[in-house]
């Protein structure tokens, strides 16, 4: 069954610190995705990636950055976290088409984190 | 910028009733549509998706969308929900493009809709 891990469900931080929010998939999915969600915004792509060591930036990158240096993990880091970071963070990953990069292969989403910023 | 306009932020609606809610998106070239369901509590997961060939889509559970390329609507629909449809519903684009040259899942803002039973 397909499967993306999310390693922290709920996450309190402090203002400042370095934060990784970690996911695993299973499927042998070439993208990663990074979004978040939040109340009347629906999700929003944070980043992504379409191989090992590749990333891209999606709609809100600012704050974040992240590291895919093995096929199944894609890591999302907050340099220095801040209170309006806090959210629930999603990882998704999907097959890579054959010409292009996003074919419409289905995309499998993690149960997310929630992150708090206090 | 692409983007994805979902009309409704909240619906609410007693059980047996029918469902439609609208999704409309803003890009010109060939787009793969989606909608997404989050149960309380749960994972978002594919309710059904168009990428090609008959623009009637039927997805679990009963649904359906219908996808109008004229208009730029991808409207999601049900001839009679249940209150287990109670749920957060979410529309995407995936706007095609060559191999890389990026491409992406552009979501709207979200429809929750509560069912009474």
């Amino acid at each position: 069954d397909v499967k993306v891990t999310q390693s922290s469900r709920y996450l309190v931080k402090r203002t400042g610190e370095k934060v990784f929010l970690e996911c695993v998939q299973d499927m042998d999915h070439e993208n990663m995705f990074w979004y978040r969600q939040d109340p009347g915004l629906g999700l929003r792509l944070i980043y992504f990636s379409y191989d090992v060591k590749m990333k891209e930036k999606g709609d809100i990158p600012e704050g974040y950055s992240v590291s895919r240096e093995k096929k199944e993990r894609f890591s999302l880091i907050l340099e220095s976290a801040s209170t309006n970071q806090t959210s629930m963070y999603l990882c998704a990953s999907s097959l890579r088409g054959t010409i292009r990069v996003f074919s419409g292969n289905t995309i499998y989403f993690g149960e997310g984190s929630w992150l708090t910023v206090v | 910028a692409q983007s994805v306009s979902q009309h409704n932020h909240h619906v609410i609606l007693s059980e047996a009733a029918s469902l439609e809610l609208g999704c409309n998106y803003s890009y010109g070239g060939t787009v793969n549509l989606f909608w997404y369901v989050q149960y309380p509590g749960q994972h978002l997961q594919l309710l059904l998706k168009y990428f090609s060939g008959d623009p009637l889509v039927k997805g679990i559970k009963g649904f359906e969308a219908e996808f109008i390329k004229s208009k730029f609507s991808f409207n999601l629909r049900k001839p009679s929900v249940q209150w287990s449809d109670t749920a957060e519903y979410f529309c995407a684009v995936n706007a095609l493009r060559i191999y890389n040259q990026g491409g992406k899942l552009i979501f709207g803002q979200g429809t929750e809709l509560s069912v009474k039973p």
